[in-house]
């Protein structure tokens, strides 16, 4: 079975620094998709960024990429210039693009900026 | 502001009791997903729907059921309520049925079993 792990419940990262979350997954399909959800008080689900997994350049919105290691099942969220306004629960999520498209989420990491 | 509808936004009840959350779905978006986000489940996908017909079923209990209707709209319905069904639960929608398909989230529903 598929599964996505985030081995970090709590960050925190100073304003206009950078900061890093992990995440890594477990599957056997070749053809997927990852995503990063940020989820903020307002309990709104914000899609972040997402990567193909067929694409080997990694994905960068704005202050926000990637680092994909398909090899490693690995797919790591830095966020650039880090402003009081990121300050949420990130969620990875994987796809394992077939018939369906249920997102398997996982545990989330809470990420405090300091100003 | 995702473009995805759900309401009511909080709804309060008591075991036993049966209750219709509501989802409308992002202009031009033909899939509706389900999903239950709890303090010890954490997020998990429930049931999506295709242009009217259930198209995947995930951790969704028997006591609960759902329905796309034709103007695409959905709804899901909880059951029996148990404390344990105390959670927040999203709809998203997509334009299409594949994992290409970016999912937009709406505001949640917060139920609330008392």
């Amino acid at each position: 079975a598929q599964t996505v792990t985030q081995s970090q419940p709590e960050m925190s990262v100073q304003e206009a620094e950078t900061v890093t979350l992990s995440c890594t997954y477990d599957t056997s399909e070749s053809d997927y998709y990852l995503f990063w959800y940020k989820q903020p008080p307002s309990r709104q689900m914000i899609l972040v960024i997402r990567q193909e997994a067929y694409k080997q350049q990694n994905a960068t919105e704005n202050r926000f990429s990637v680092n994909f290691q398909k090899a490693a099942k690995s797919f790591s969220l830095k966020i650039s210039d880090s402003q009081l306004g990121d300050a949420a629960m990130y969620f990875c999520a994987y796809n394992y693009g077939g018939a369906t498209n249920k997102l398997i989420f996982g545990t989330g990491t809470l990420l405090a900026v300091q100003p | 502001d995702s473009g995805v509808t759900q309401t009511p936004k909080h709804l309060i009840t008591a075991t036993g009791q049966r209750v219709t959350l509501r989802c409308s779905p992002r202009s031009g978006d033909l899939s509706v997903y389900w999903y239950q986000q709890s303090l010890d489940q954490g997020l998990q996908f429930l049931i999506q729907y295709y242009n009217g017909e259930e198209r995947a079923k995930g951790n969704i209990l028997e006591r609960f059921s759902a329905q796309q209707f034709p103007d695409l709209h959905s709804e899901l319905n909880l059951s029996s309520l148990e404390l344990g069904d105390s959670a927040l639960y999203f709809c998203a929608s997509s334009r299409g049925d594949g994992a290409n398909q970016p999912q937009h989230f709406g505001d949640g529903t917060r139920l609330s079993i008392l």
